[in-house]
């Protein structure tokens, strides 16, 4: 039973280029969810997926895109990366809204660095 | 907007003895979840606890235990009998009881534990 895995696990992007980070859960969750963790800032949410075919802008959008695939799969992207986007990303998963105390499923995080 | 607050940037604790973690939040909701996530230097975010705060007893999960203050809007960790495994990030998150309930973390806590 795998999880939740995030590809690639480190990246080192130029100013500009695009790339777009996967995520992809096993556990028949429906929500989804991309977080970034940055030094003395907790995870803050990017955007998330409460079900296949909806998503939402969290508290720091800005820079991003994602895309539900499909149920497993909730990818992010950086159009034109820039240094602010720096960080470690994390992609979760959850049962739905409408269990909230499961909490959340975490993959390992990808350590994405902007040069 | 609910908002989570950790005031110990870092702790430290020598092993064996016990060491408690502050979390404080803020939420005009009377139904929601309470967790604590460890992040080990692998970087993968381990849930620790859950509260669910319609229960007044407070969760223990082996050596990990919480004191939840509904009214103070207080939800320490108690880790007693510390090891050096417990060494970590902890973090406190909350989530809400409503439709749109994501993970609100606070910024976390590094905790050393001195052998």
């Amino acid at each position: 039973n795998a999880g939740v895995t995030q590809t690639p696990k480190f990246q080192v992007l130029k100013t500009g280029q695009s790339m777009t980070l996967q995520c992809a859960q096993d556990m028949n969750h429906n929500s989804m969810y991309w977080y970034r963790q940055d030094p003395g800032m907790g995870l803050r949410l990017i955007y998330y997926s409460a079900s296949e075919g909806t998503t939402d802008k969290g508290e720091v959008p800005n820079g991003y895109n994602v895309s539900r695939l499909n149920k497993r799969e909730f990818s992010l992207r950086l159009e034109s990366a820039a240094p602010s986007q720096t960080s470690v990303y994390f992609c979760a998963s959850s049962r739905s809204s409408l269990t909230p105390n499961y909490g959340y499923t975490f993959g390992s995080g990808t350590r994405l660095t902007v040069v | 907007a609910q908002t989570v607050t950790q005031s110990q940037p870092e702790m430290s604790v020598q092993e064996a003895e016990t060491v408690t973690l502050s979390c404080t939040y803020d939420t005009s909701e009377s139904d929601y979840y309470l967790f604590w996530y460890k992040q080990p230097p692998s970087r993968q975010m381990i849930l620790v606890i859950r509260q669910e705060a319609y229960k007044q007893q407070n969760a223990t999960e082996n050596r990990f235990s919480v004191n939840f203050q509904k009214a103070a809007k207080s939800f320490s960790l108690k880790i007693s009998d510390s090891q050096l495994g417990d060494a970590a990030m902890y973090f406190c998150a909350y989530r809400s009881d409503g439709a749109t309930n994501k993970l609100i973390f606070g910024t976390g806590t590094l905790l050393a534990v001195q052998p």
